[in-house]
């Protein structure tokens, strides 16, 4: 059981606007960045969003992050068909003395 | 380009060891802390284990604590994990990955890229 946590699955219809939360606490969400994670089936992970906002060059705009208090999220506006992946949201804790990872969320497009 | 490429995974029995390689290339290798992380098929990511750019500042996650041990050579431009005393719940996809700062845990860090992996199966 992660001291960061994801709702396991989550869904939308093509061109919807969907978000997945990332729920921690004071030593890790509350006190650090959150970075999140893309893994597309049979690949490595990739770097959607860093320190809790910020997108990569060549990310689509359409992916952004927020971050309040000891919680943060990803939204993805007008979902596409290949946006069906897992997404992860992975920071530091400060009393693990750790990178903490959330279980992940399994992306549908309907 | 920035390319991590992992080598030394296999087939081994609960309580062998393994030595776990990356080869990085396309950046300074020495200006950058370094990650492993872990992936059970169909399974989560696991944070396992980083160095900072000098060795100095290490850390490992609680489930690899005394088995496992990171280590680089700035000169070969290669990260290590030494994975000693390997369990069945160790069994897992072992990936590499660049830290964004030179310290283990810089605030706003990130880890990117990913190599492809190299595959630990351990069964008896």
């Amino acid at each position: 059981q992660s001291v960061v946590t994801q709702p396991p699955s989550a869904s939308g219809a093509p061109g919807q606007r969907v978000t997945i939360s990332c729920s921690g606490s004071s030593s890790n969400i509350g006190s650090n960045t959150v970075n999140w994670y893309q893994q597309l089936p049979g690949t490595a992970p990739k770097v959607l969003i860093y320190n809790n906002n910020e997108r990569p060059s060549g990310v689509p705009d359409r992916f952004s992050g927020s971050k309040s208090g000891t919680s943060a999220s990803l939204a993805i506006s007008g979902l596409q068909s290949e946006d069906e992946a897992d997404y992860y949201c992975v920071t530091w804790d400060d009393s693990l003395h750790a990178w903490v990872f959330g279980g992940g969320t399994k992306m549908a497009v309907l | 380009e920035v390319q991590l490429v992992e080598s030394g995974g296999g087939f081994v029995q609960p309580g062998r060891s393994l030595r776990l390689s990356c080869a990085a290339s396309g950046f300074t290798f020495d200006d950058y802390a370094m990650h492993w992380v872990r992936q059970v098929p169909g399974k989560g990511l696991e944070w396992v284990s980083s160095i900072s750019w000098n060795g100095v500042a290490i850390g490992y996650a609680d489930s690899v604590k005394g088995r496992f041990t990171i280590s680089r050579d700035n000169a070969k431009n290669a990260l290590y994990l030494q994975v000693n005393s390997l369990r069945v719940e160790d069994t897992a996809l072992y990936y590499c990955t660049k830290a964004s700062c030179s310290s283990i845990n810089c605030y706003g860090g990130w880890f990117d890229p990913w190599g492809q992996g190299t595959l630990v199966t351990v069964s008896s």
